[in-house]
């Protein structure tokens, strides 16, 4: 079974365009989460979908946005980005929504540079 | 609300030598707690996870942790380390209070000597 895929793996933006990450689930898994990780911070959950409907919301502003789509996979949008938004990107996936003892699979991460 | 502290973001440990990590979390009931390791350029992985059902839980690659209650505390333990246990160590909670978020520690990176 292949794994959580994210694409791109490397970004480059600059101050004030916007950039999409992709992330394809484990195929049958219905969740994925997404976590902005910074040195800082560390990991930051952004927002879940659950069948195409976001199910939960982290602490974030409104310029970041994502979506869903019928075959699972899954967007997030950051738009006019700031230099603080440079971070590595992880999406994660499970089968019923993270709940209880569920674990996530995560991908390998988008790593976002904004110069 | 729920949070999750590791002590110390960097450990450095020899090879064969005992391995530890701590975890803490704030919680008014037990809530799920796991860890999970990062390896470079990898996403994370779950090492294991307190299901209630023991309060001494095993995982992958020799790790265990005890859940305490009493001191709020789930660490993370390997007795002897090997090299490539080099990595960042995550320790995260979930409760339903917070809606069912997974909350992550801030990560403590293991450094493994030769």
């Amino acid at each position: 079974k292949a794994g959580v895929t994210q694409t791109p793996r490397y970004l480059i933006k600059t101050r004030g365009q916007q950039v999409t990450l992709s992330c394809s689930p484990i195929s049958g898994h219905r969740s994925v989460s997404w976590y902005q990780q910074t040195p800082g911070q560390g990991l930051q959950f952004l927002f879940e979908y659950f069948s195409e409907t976001q199910r939960n919301k982290g602490n974030f502003p409104g310029r970041f946005s994502g979506r869903q789509f019928s075959n699972s996979r899954s967007e997030m949008n950051v738009s006019t980005l700031e230099l603080g938004d440079s971070a590595l990107y992880l999406c994660a996936s499970s089968f019923i929504g993270g709940t209880g003892y569920e674990k996530l699979f995560f991908g390998s991460g988008t790593q976002l540079s904004v110069l | 609300a729920q949070s999750v502290t590791q002590l110390g973001s960097h450990v450095s440990v020899s090879e064969g030598a005992l391995v530890l990590l701590r975890c803490n979390y704030s919680s008014s009931v037990p809530p799920y707690l796991f860890w999970y390791v990062q390896y470079p350029n990898q996403g994370l992985q779950l090492l294991l996870k307190y299901t209630s059902a023991a309060t001494l839980v095993k995982g992958i690659n020799g790790f265990e942790a005890e859940f305490k209650k009493s001191e709020t505390s789930f660490h993370l333990t390997k007795p002897s380390a090997h090299m490539s246990d080099a990595a960042e160590y995550f320790c995260a909670v979930r409760e339903k209070s917070s809606g069912d978020k997974l909350t992550f520690g801030t990560g403590t990176r293991l450094a493994v000597r030769p």
